[in-house]
């Protein structure tokens, strides 16, 4: 299993350019989810899905869309990108009903916006 | 709001020394407790967790205490070492309801242990 791996893994955008991350795992995971990384700030919680079809809100939506249309892939679009939302992007897998199954992570993207 | 509160910020300890660091909640409804470790470049990765119907779980060097009426918990390194040094973050886990499999998670303690 190649578990979570997430493309491209370092990329530069000019404000106002749209982009997608992308996510994908192979562990039939039900629960899927994108975070971004910021010095002080921990993980937060961008959006998130509980199965195809179904995706939420995390605590920092705006700015960035997500669909779920097949169970191993979770693409994160900015629609327009703003320096703001220089980070590192996290995509992040799991089973839902298992209690104690791990959240696995992928190896992250750095988006520098300039 | 921050459901979950972590501190400290960032730690330094010599090297087999005790590296404590703290967790706080206040949702009762969480029930399952990680502790995620991140390497420099890396994802974080699970290294223990808990549920609250147990108050220590211990794995090797790693132990959580958990105090479910203090709606705390903690993660304790023994005889840490330098390749313990990364960021640490606690998190929690609502099992029901619509924020099903979501993890709630601290801003993260940066952990150097010096040789």
């Amino acid at each position: 299993n190649a578990g979570v791996t997430q493309t491209p893994k370092f990329q530069v955008l000019k404000t106002g350019q749209s982009m997608t991350l992308q996510c994908a795992q192979d562990m039939n995971h039900e629960y899927m989810s994108w975070y971004r990384q910021d010095p002080g700030m921990g993980l937060r919680l961008i959006h998130y899905s509980v199965g195809a079809g179904i995706t939420d809100q995390g605590e920092v939506p705006n700015g960035y869309n997500v669909s779920r249309s097949t169970t191993e892939d979770f693409p994160l679009r900015l629609l327009s990108a703003a320096p703001s939302q220089t980070s590192v992007y996290f995509c992040a897998s799991s089973y839902v009903r298992h209690v104690q199954e791990t959240q696995y992570f992928g190896p992250g993207t750095r988006l520098l916006v300039l | 709001q921050q459901q979950v509160k972590q501190s400290p910020q960032s730690l330094i300890v010599q090297k087999g020394g005790i590296s404590i660091i703290n967790c706080a909640y206040e949702n009762t409804a969480f029930d399952y407790f990680p502790w995620y470790q991140q390497f420099p470049g890396k994802g974080p990765a699970l290294l223990i967790a808990i549920r609250p119907d147990v108050s220590e779980k211990k794995e090797g060097r790693f132990t959580i205490s958990f105090n479910k009426s203090a709606k705390q918990f903690s993660l304790h390194i023994m005889d840490s070492q330098p390749g313990d040094s990364a960021t640490y973050f606690c998190a929690a886990r609502n099992e029901r309801g619509s924020t099903l499999g979501r993890l709630y998670f601290g801003r993260g303690t940066q952990l150097t242990v010096w040789p």
